[in-house]
């Protein structure tokens, strides 16, 4: 079946720094392929999303480009803010459209230091 | 324009009972779809609903049960409850249209003892 595998955390960086977490995939069709975050005490939030290979999401200074060759699709960000705290979820859906099943991965915890 | 709302924000309850929880779609959206979060893990899909009927079920006992009412609000039920259905557990609505994303609710703290 389907299934992401992502980053273990928790993660930890100084505010400005260069962030990277690593998301990759397994799944029989063409997914799209999904950034979400999680502030504490809150629910999901859409962060960024991919539908097609090749496709550049980008929100809030994030941004992850969906790749088929090497079904990847790392979440990055050049400078962050400790205002970026919180869980990452890499998640992908097992149809072209978004509104389908979601299969996630176990989340990244970041903290950002000031 | 109102989210995506879950009842209740924490619930407790003991093993063997059973649990209602609700969720009221954002508005204009007639899809719900429920995932568990066990703690330190990602969400797991439950079941989606759409005009009433379930539509896509994930790997969950019949034990877990759900149901849309006409205004697309839903309910999640769970029977016998164990300690292992301690979760978060998140609803999330979006419209039955393509090219569109899944909006989550806050989710109801559930705690079984």
């Amino acid at each position: 079946g389907d299934s992401v595998t992502q980053m273990e955390g928790p993660v930890t960086l100084s505010e400005e720094a260069f962030l990277t977490i690593n998301c990759t995939y397994t799944a029989t069709g063409y997914p799209s392929l999904f950034w979400y975050v999680q502030y504490p005490g809150e629910g999901l939030q859409l962060l960024l999303k991919a539908t097609k290979a090749d496709d550049k999401g980008s929100n809030k200074g994030f941004e992850a480009t969906y790749r088929k060759e090497t079904t990847s699709f790392h979440l990055e960000k050049g400078s962050v803010q400790v205002s970026d705290s919180a869980v990452y979820f890499c998640a992908l859906s097992d149809q072209y459209f978004g509104n389908e099943k979601l299969t996630f991965g176990t989340g990244t915890r970041l903290t950002i230091i000031p | 324009d109102a989210g995506v709302t879950q009842s209740p924000t924490h619930l407790i309850k003991t093993r063997g009972q059973q649990v209602t929880l609700r969720c009221s779609p954002k508005s204009g959206h007639d899809t719900v779809s429920w995932y568990q979060q066990a703690l330190g893990q990602g969400p797991q899909f439950i079941f989606q609903y759409y005009e009433e009927e379930e539509r896509q079920r994930g790997n969950f006992p019949d034990r877990f049960s759900g149901h849309q009412f006409p205004n697309y609000s839903s309910e999640l039920n769970v029977n016998a409850l164990l300690l292992g259905d301690s979760a978060l557990y998140l609803c999330a609505s979006s419209p039955d249209s393509p090219d569109d994303t899944q909006y989550f609710g806050p989710g109801t703290r559930l705690t079984v003892l």
